[in-house]
């Protein structure tokens, strides 16, 4: 069985800080992981996914994710946070079906 | 065309209305989904289908019923709604297949009063 957990619900970081989203990940198998971000009253759009090949993904919109399995994890970065980054970010992986994580909320402070 | 494409975006109906949701995609996928999803929680499944067929029902009330005309279609009738069924109904689509991600159409935000 495969889930994921989001570690904070809520994060709020200034305006050009580092960004860390955290995510771990729970799989029988090699996992396919993947983040998506969400902005209000849209849908979810995909930032960036792990499909086994490099460990270091980069993504949309200066995000990347470093798969670590000894860690059993695959958090979010950003070196400089923007406003237009406050969004609902969500961890995913993929067995049978998309397993989500229950979301962190993004607050960037000006 | 990477688009995944529903209508209406916003409905608010009755209790004892019955309307229809509606999605369409042109990127040749060939499994569907619909998925509801309340503030700040994420989305859950409803229904999949795959190859126009129905896959998982995910234990959703009958009052929900999917319907897949063809491979690029994919609609949610509503019938005798509850007002906690109100909420941001998202659908996905997504080549078969595990690395394949799903993509998420805007979403309809139904309101039953």
């Amino acid at each position: 069985a495969q889930s994921v957990t989001q570690l904070g619900s809520h994060v709020s970081v200034s305006e050009g800080a580092l960004v860390l989203l955290r995510c771990n990940y729970s799989s029988s198998v090699p996992p396919y992981l993947f983040w998506y971000v969400q902005y209000p009253n849209q849908g979810l759009q995909l930032l960036l996914k792990y499909t086994s090949a490099a460990t270091l993904v980069k993504g949309i919109n200066g995000f990347e994710a470093e798969f670590k399995k000894s860690e059993t994890s695959f958090h979010l970065t950003k070196p400089s946070a923007h406003m237009s980054d406050a969004a609902e970010y969500f961890c995913a992986v993929a067995g049978n079906q998309f397993y989500f994580g229950t979301g962190t909320s993004l607050t960037v402070i000006p | 065309d990477t688009e995944v494409t529903q209508t209406p975006k916003h409905l608010v109906m009755g209790m004892t209305n019955k309307k229809s949701l509606k999605c369409e995609q042109h990127m040749g996928h060939r499994a569907m989904y619909w998925y509801k999803q309340k503030a700040k929680k994420p989305p859950e499944l409803m229904f999949v289908y795959s190859y126009e067929k129905l896959s998982i029902n995910e234990s959703v009330p009958s009052r929900f019923s999917p319907e897949c005309p063809n491979s690029s279609l994919l609609n949610l009738h509503l019938h005798a709604l509850q007002p906690e069924d109100s909420a941001l109904y998202l659908c996905a689509s997504s080549p078969i297949g595990l690395a394949g991600e799903l993509f998420f159409g805007e979403g309809s935000r139904l309101t039953v009063l």
